[in-house]
């Protein structure tokens, strides 16, 4: 089946830092890209969505500056939160989905764990 | 606001004992509906789906899912569960042509063997 690969696994960083996350399509070609972010014992919840060589496509209240996002190829997406502080620790999962169909599904990475110090 | 209900936050069972998960959306409007489930330390994986057609739904792992659009429901179901059903459940909607996913907040299932 089609994997997506998400790295790190888990990163842990003083605040103030930027940390970059990758999302890559492994044996898809994925043109459209999702970011979420999960709270604990919560639900997903999309942050944006990105489409090949475009400009992504954020969710009411996320910040385009905070949490910006590259997808340069068919296979990658980047996630770098800018200057990251402790309440932007959370578990950072990405998707893509292949073609243009509605019958095509996201298929999910394993997620990011991000703690900020 | 669209959102998606699972009201069955821990669930807690028996093997063999039979499973039925809720899950209800609020949109008038035509929906894709999905299950997905992540099993511990692995990612979300697609149980089941429904675009539609027949709204009973077969999908992997002897799991099956019902349709009811007079109820906005979409419930989970499994005749017998099974020690390696124990896992996060995840029922997510898409709403009309709209390729953004909006799940509920999860049910954690754990079998007892």
């Amino acid at each position: 089946g089609a994997v997506v690969s998400q790295h790190p696994s888990w990163v842990i960083c003083k605040s103030g830092t930027s940390v970059k996350i990758e999302c890559r399509s492994l044996d898809f070609q994925a043109t459209t890209m999702f970011w979420y972010r999960q709270f604990p014992k919560q639900s997903l919840m999309l942050m944006a969505t990105s489409n090949e060589g475009s400009k992504a496509t954020y969710e009411q209240g996320v910040e385009k500056d905070k949490f910006l996002i590259n997808h340069a190829s068919l296979t990658l997406s980047t996630l770098t939160v800018t200057s990251a502080h402790p309440e932007d620790s959370s578990f950072y999962i990405c998707s893509a989905r292949g073609g243009q169909g509605d019958n095509q599904p996201q298929h999910f990475g394993d997620g990011t764990r991000l703690s900020i110090l | 606001a669209q959102s998606v209900s699972q009201h069955n936050h821990h669930v807690i069972l028996s093997e063999a004992a039979s499973l039925e998960l809720g899950c209800n959306y609020s949109y008038g409007g035509t929906v894709n509906l999905f299950w997905y489930v992540q099993y511990p330390g692995q990612h979300l994986q697609l149980l089941l789906k429904y675009f539609s057609g027949d709204p009973l739904v077969k999908g992997i792992k002897g799991f099956e899912a019902e349709f009811i659009k007079s109820k906005f429901s979409f419930n989970l179901r499994k005749p017998s569960v099974q020690w390696s059903d124990t896992a996060e459940y995840f029922c997510a909607v898409r709403m009309d042509s709209s390729y953004k996913l909006i799940f509920g907040s999860g049910t954690r299932l754990l079998v007892r063997p």
